[in-house]
């Protein structure tokens, strides 16, 4: 089975760029999770969908953050503008209902 | 605000000894779960352990949940070189409706020497 799909794996880009990431999940899961990964401040929870619908987007720091999901099989998150401190590991998981979550292998992204 | 707190934040042994990871959160939780992380990797999911539960086996692994000091242990036995990873528990918040969500420690970060 494939697990959950994240790309591009890294991204270098200039601060003010419009930066977008995207997501696969596992086929069959109602749930879909974004987080950020960083030293300082841990794994954070962004926002997160069940049934494609946004149920908490508490954690999604700034309004230059924006997550879609338009459909079961594919979702994004997008940084407009980016910012040096957006520099983090953001992953992507999915569940099913209660179920623990599977997670991407993340994507590695700096703003210079 | 963060639920889960690890410790210790790292923990170097030998392989063949075991290593102890400790967590503490603050809320009533319906399960808690913990998680390893690879260098460069995705978090991958070991062992979910319930609230009614107070000790669960998976392997070399030992989960054990004290629901009354708001405490969780891992065990991992024998340890292997590739047991070195970051070992992360999360939480869910039980509330009027359990949501999914879940809270994230800082993780324990475990280096087993060959």
């Amino acid at each position: 089975d494939a697990g959950v799909i994240q790309s591009p794996r890294h991204e270098v880009t200039e601060m003010g760029q419009e930066v977008t990431l995207r997501c696969k999940p596992i086929s069959g899961h109602d749930y879909l999770f974004w987080y950020r990964q960083t030293m300082m401040r841990g794994l954070e929870l962004l926002i997160y969908f069940n049934n494609n619908v946004p149920i908490d987007d508490s954690g999604m720091p700034e309004d230059r953050f924006s997550a879609k999901m338009p459909n079961a099989s594919f979702s994004t998150l997008k940084i407009q503008p980016s910012e040096p401190r957006d520099s983090a590991v953001y992953f992507c998981a999915s569940s099913f209902s209660w179920q623990p979550q599977h997670f991407g292998d993340g994507t590695r992204l700096s703003i210079l | 605000s963060q639920q889960g707190e690890e410790d210790p934040q790292a923990l170097s042994i030998q392989e063949g000894e075991n290593a102890t990871m400790n967590c503490s959160y603050k809320t009533s939780i319906n399960n808690l779960q913990w998680y390893r992380q690879n260098s460069g990797r995705g978090l991958v999911h070991l062992i979910l352990i319930r609230s009614n539960e107070r000790e669960k086996h998976s392997g070399r692994l030992r989960v054990t949940l004290d629901t009354s000091k708001k405490s969780s242990s891992l065990l991992i036995t024998a340890s292997r070189a590739a047991d070195t990873a970051s070992y992360f528990c999360a939480t869910d918040n039980f509330g009027s409706s359990n949501t999914g969500k879940l809270i994230f420690g800082q993780g324990t970060t475990l280096q087993v020497k060959p």
